[in-house]
């Protein structure tokens, strides 16, 4: 159980196109989800926490207008990168809350590689 | 600010030893207390999570929870080449975020 699926696995675009990750999970379903950003050799950065028909939560220095989360359903969560620009290039991973009797468990899918040429 | 602290390592085992790996958090309202293991490249997987002091053990794995001290750590008996990863230490405070450590590097030597 507690499986994530993300899409694509990796995508190159060219700068100043927009590009859209998927994220679902395929046997629960999570109130909340999370979308992450992970730069080469180092450690996890939370980009933004989303819950099911409310607005994302973005960290601080995260631009909300640039990566834009829709939380379409308790399955269903998208990331769009705005015109990306090659310091977007990245691994994006998201996570959803199992959260069974608030255990606060969280499954990761496996990542989208964002490469912006 | 709430803060989990790991060593980076990398902490060298030779095969069949046992990997401790240790994490320190400064919230004292933590409830909920994690590990994750992420292979070079890969997204984090989940291998175990513990809520109540003491040890909590899953095959070769073992989770030790001191809440007195804010400690928390893994071991990993029997260790092998393909625990070889980074392991991340995640503790939560009573709501959905989790705050990550930076993670310590394993290295497990044949």
């Amino acid at each position: 159980g507690a499986v994530v699926s993300q899409h694509p696995s990796w995508v190159i675009c060219k700068s100043g196109t927009s590009v859209k990750i998927e994220c679902r999970s395929l046997d629960f379903q999570a109130t909340t989800m999370f979308w992450y950003r992970q730069f080469p050799k180092q450690s996890l950065m939370l980009m933004a926490t989303s819950n099911e028909g409310s607005k994302a939560t973005y960290e601080q220095g995260v631009e909300k207008d640039k990566f834009l989360i829709n939380h379409a359903s308790l399955t269903l969560s998208t990331l769009t990168v705005t015109s990306a620009h090659p310091e977007d290039s990245s691994f994006y991973i998201c996570s959803m809350d199992y959260g069974e009797m608030g255990s606060y468990e969280q499954y990761f899918g496996p990542g989208t590689r964002l490469t912006v040429t | 600010q709430k803060e989990v602290e790991q060593n980076s390592g990398p902490l060298s085992v030779p095969e069949g030893a046992i990997a401790s790996l240790n994490c320190t958090y400064s919230d004292r309202g933590s409830q909920s207390f994690f590990w994750y293991r992420q292979y070079s490249g890969k997204s984090p997987e989940l291998i175990m999570f513990i809520y109540s002091n003491g040890d909590k053990e899953d095959g070769r794995f073992t989770a030790q929870l001191n809440k007195a001290s804010q400690y928390v750590s893994l071991l990993i008996r029997d260790s092998q080449p393909s625990d070889s990863a980074t392991y991340l230490c995640a503790v939560n405070a009573g709501y959905s975020t989790l705050t990550f450590g930076k993670g310590t590097m394993l290295l497990v030597s044949p």
